[in-house]
Parts: C-alpha cells; sequence; structure tokens
C-alpha cells in the first residue's frame, strides 16, 4: 500500500520563474492539504483540496494556487517565485472518515524541497 | 503571538532521563490537539493526540489544560530513537475539517 508520493524531491528555480509540484494522496484518501515548511519552522498551512475544490485556505496570497484531480491526486502551483518561497512544499492526505475517527492525523509526503535562487 | 508556540530547544539528554516538552496556544476556540513527531529530513507523523484527562502511550504522556491553553508531553526512560523534533499542533475546526497548526517544534537530542 504505497503512501503519499510526491514529485519532484528537489528543485532549484530562479526569481520569477514558476514551479509545479505533484502529490498522489496514500490509498483511500480522498482530501490533501498542502503545507508549507520553512528551515527551522513547523509546516504552515497553504490550502486544502476535497472533490476537486479548494475547501480551505490558509494565508498565503494568489501566487500558490492548486488543483486536484478525479483521482484525487494534487498540483500545487507557485507563480513569480521569490527567495523567500525556498521551503520543504509537504503534501498531505486524509479522508472524512479518518478524520471522524482519528481527527487530526494527515499522512505525509516526503516533501518537495524547493531552492530560489 | 504565533498560535502555537514552543521553545525550540534543543533539549539534550542521556538516555533513560525524563524529558518533558510544553506548549501554549493563542485561539481558545481550539478544538482538538496533538503531538507530531519530525525526524531530521524527514516528513511529520502524528505521535499522539491530546485529551483534557490526559493520555498514555507506553513511554509517553500527553496532557491538555483548556483553561491554561496548554499542552505538554512528557517522554520517561528515553531512548537514543527518541531524538527527532515534537511538534505541537492545535486543529480550530469543529467539523471534521484538518486544518492543522503547527508550532515550530522542539528538538530533541538523546545522548549515550
Amino acid at each position: 500500500d504505497a503512501g503519499v508520493t510526491q514529485s519532484p524531491t528537489h528543485l532549484i528555480k530562479t526569481r520569477g520563474q514558476q514551479v509545479t509540484l505533484r502529490c498522489s494522496p496514500k490509498s483511500g484518501h480522498d482530501t490533501v492539504s498542502w503545507y508549507q515548511q520553512a528551515l527551522g519552522q513547523g509546516p504552515q498551512f497553504i490550502f486544502q483540496y476535497y472533490e476537486e475544490e479548494e475547501r480551505q485556505r490558509g494565508n498565503f496570497p494568489d501566487r500558490f494556487s492548486g488543483h486536484q484531480f478525479p483521482n484525487y491526486s494534487s498540483e500545487l502551483n507557485v507563480n513569480a517565485l521569490l527567495l523567500g518561497d525556498s521551503a520543504l512544499y509537504l503534501c498531505a492526505s486524509s479522508s472524512i472518515e479518518l478524520q471522524l475517527l482519528v481527527p487530526g492525523e494527515l499522512f505525509f509526503g516526503e516533501g518537495s524541497r524547493l531552492t530560489v535562487l | 503571538r504565533k498560535e502555537v508556540e514552543q521553545d525550540p530547544g534543543p533539549f539534550n539528554v542521556p538516555e533513560g532521563a525524563t524529558v518533558a516538552f510544553n506548549c501554549t496556544y493563542s485561539n481558545s476556540a481550539s478544538q482538538s490537539f496533538f503531538w507530531y513527531r519530525q525526524d531530521c529530513r524527514k516528513e511529520p507523523k502524528l505521535l499522539m493526540s491530546v485529551y483534557s484527562s490526559g493520555n498514555e502511550d507506553g513511554r509517553f504522556t500527553a496532557q491538555l489544560n483548556r483553561a491554561s491553553q496548554y499542552i505538554s508531553l512528557l517522554i520517561r526512560d528515553s531512548k537514543l530513537s527518541d531524538s527527532a523534533t515534537y511538534l505541537c499542533v492545535v486543529n480550530a475546526q469543529k467539523s471534521s475539517g484538518d486544518k492543522l497548526t503547527f508550532g515550530t517544534g522542539t528538538r530533541l537530542a538523546v545522548r549515550p
């Protein structure tokens, strides 16, 4: 049973470029959340997708956008990259049913480490 | 003020020691509370949920004080494998939503 998978694992971009990160949730999960973790900080919530719609959003600018596909996989897009966007981007999956059983249990992927030069 | 505050550490303790981590949260409407563990350069994983009545899982004990908006984690008989960053996590959602707010994390280093 594959866990949450993310790609790419590492990437380097320059300021002003755009990036797309991808995530496949754990089997049986239908909800995908994205978090940004800067060095030495805890993960910060970006947004969550359920049924192909953005369900919740954190305090991130519109440069951060996303998408969920019918197979529950998801993409995170960041436009006009800034140096401060350098971070580990974590995808986490869950399901509505799981949240009822164990509220707050998210399954994280290993992340995509983005460096902006 | 940060929504979830933790002492970043590091806590350096010998094997067998008992160590306690504390965390405070600012949103009094917060509904559920957790400790996650994150190993170096790895993803966070749920360690345990935290309940007002306190809960224990082996060597780990978590406690919640809603009146003081304070959460704690106690690790007894520390093992080398306990070395990691411990993240205090709060969920303000009353529904099954899972927008989690993480603290900065407290780093623990257990030495032989």
